[in-house]
């Protein structure tokens, strides 16, 4: 395997299901990012980790909780989502988290579906 | 504070005339500047990159960009636009001292045969 990967491709859950997405990287990268990517918005990054410690929680809700065990996993756990939370969930990895180290290198996604 | 404005959500080409999709950003230190392109059911790919040097950019596919600081503009810019250059293409901005990407809405490239 080469470069960032992401499993499942897709998912379909309800509402009162629990899932995981998880995300690793080949690169011998630092940093590790969460991004949601919905039809017509911005990409929102959720959660940076940088050297396993998170450092950015862009006010995500609750439902959604990152784990980072190392460099190169990264996982998001999925509880009592809502059908907004239906979108393209992106990982990413870069060397570092900051400055010109933080050239980010994406996961293909996986398509996230709530009913 | 750091922000990315992409003119125009859908652009369209005929093949073989020249690509040009605006991005507009603002920052209050040093920009460093990325154009990633997505194609359908793919993450994104980096396309090119400008953190110090050089103003023109050149990067994979035959596309180029040039930082104009007194306009806070990356253009992205192809001279000969291809059928598989359709795809969604996304400007970013980040900085020597930040830790985060910020990202355009990005613009749908749509190439007419």
């Amino acid at each position: 395997e080469t470069g960032v990967t992401q499993t499942p491709r897709h998912l379909v859950m309800g509402m009162t299901n629990k899932k995981s997405l998880k995300c690793e990287q080949h690169l011998g990268h630092n940093a590790m990012y969460w991004y949601k990517q919905s039809a017509k918005k911005p990409l929102e990054l959720m959660f940076v980790y940088n050297f396993k410690e998170q450092t950015e929680n862009n006010s995500v809700p609750s439902r959604f909780s990152p784990e980072c065990p190392n460099s190169s996993h990264l996982f998001l756990h999925l509880h009592t989502l809502q059908p907004e939370d239906s979108a393209l969930y992106l990982c990413a990895s870069s060397r570092e988290a900051r400055g010109t180290y933080n050239e980010q290198f994406f996961g293909p996604g996986t398509r996230l579906t709530v009913l | 504070a750091q922000s990315v404005t992409q003119l125009g959500s859908h652009v369209s080409v005929s093949e073989g005339a020249l690509v040009l999709l605006r991005c507009n950003y603002s920052s209050s230190v040093p920009p460093y500047l990325f154009w990633y392109v997505q194609y359908p059911n793919q993450g994104l790919q980096l396309l090119l990159k400008y953190t110090t040097g050089a103003t023109l950019v050149k990067g994979i596919n035959g596309f180029e960009a040039e930082f104009k600081k007194s306009e806070t503009s990356f253009h992205l810019t192809k001279p000969s636009a291809h059928m598989s250059d359709a795809a969604e293409y996304f400007c970013a901005v980040s900085s020597n001292t930040g830790n985060q990407f910020y990202f355009g809405t990005g613009t749908s490239l749509t190439v007419i045969p």
